[in-house]
């Protein structure tokens, strides 16, 4: 079985400070992690995966995610955070002996303060 | 427009009523993937084809929904006798499928909304 915790429900930073979104995964297999995206009533945009090559992952709008299979985390940083990056993000795991089906962490509501 | 594409995108209907949202995938994805997701909450797995075969269903897909993908490319999700319940966005998601580092990149479409009044 696998699962994913977000460690926060909410992050209020202010516009041009580091974002830090916190993920823990448990997965009985060498797991597939991901990073979404969802703006306001739209759907899912991948930011960033990773699939046991590099463990620092590069990804969509400055983001960024390190893969510490010691600690079984993903978090999720970017250096400067812009009005835009407001939205909801989720940490997902894929089980890739299942299709690739993927489980959601409850998600991180980001809110930028000018 | 190359993403996957749902329709429709907003339903309101009446309690007791039939809905069908259709999905299409990205061309040539072989994996087609359905999700539910409430309010507040992260999308839940209901489903999953393989082409034309349908590999999983969760548990939380009652009698009252089915999906189908009859030629391993669009996808329907019907919703017989809607409960205000089922009031969620229902989202569908293509991958290539295949090998782990390629194929498992799941993209999804913008999502269906229903409310059952």
């Amino acid at each position: 079985a696998q699962s994913v915790t977000q460690l926060d429900s909410h992050v209020s930073v202010s516009e041009g400070t580091p974002v830090l979104l916190r993920c823990n995964y448990s997965s009985s297999y060498s797991p597939s992690l991901f990073w979404y995206v969802q703006h306001p009533n739209k759907g899912l945009q991948l930011l960033l995966k990773y699939t046991s090559a590099a463990t620092l992952v590069k990804g969509i709008n400055g983001f960024e995610a390190e893969f510490k299979k010691s600690e079984t985390s993903f978090h999720l940083t970017k250096p400067s955070a812009h009005m835009s990056d407001a939205a909801e993000y989720f940490c997902v795991v894929s089980d890739h002996a299942a299709g690739n089906k993927l489980t959601f962490g409850g998600g991180t509501r980001v809110l930028v303060k000018p | 427009d190359t993403g996957v594409s749902q329709d429709p995108r907003h339903k309101i209907t009446k309690r007791g009523q039939n809905v069908t949202f259709r999905c299409d995938p990205i061309s040539e994805h072989n994996r087609l993937y359905w999700y539910r997701q409430t309010l507040g909450q992260g999308p839940e797995f209901l489903t999953y084809f393989q082409n034309e075969a349908q590999l999983e269903k969760s548990r939380l897909l009652s009698d009252r929904f089915s999906a189908e993908r009859p030629k391993g490319s669009f996808s329907t999700l019907e919703i017989q006798r809607t409960e205000q319940g089922d009031s969620a966005m229902y989202l569908c998601a293509s991958s290539p499928g295949g090998d782990r580092v390629y194929g498992n990149t799941i993209y999804f479409g913008e999502g269906s909304w229903l409310t059952v009044v």
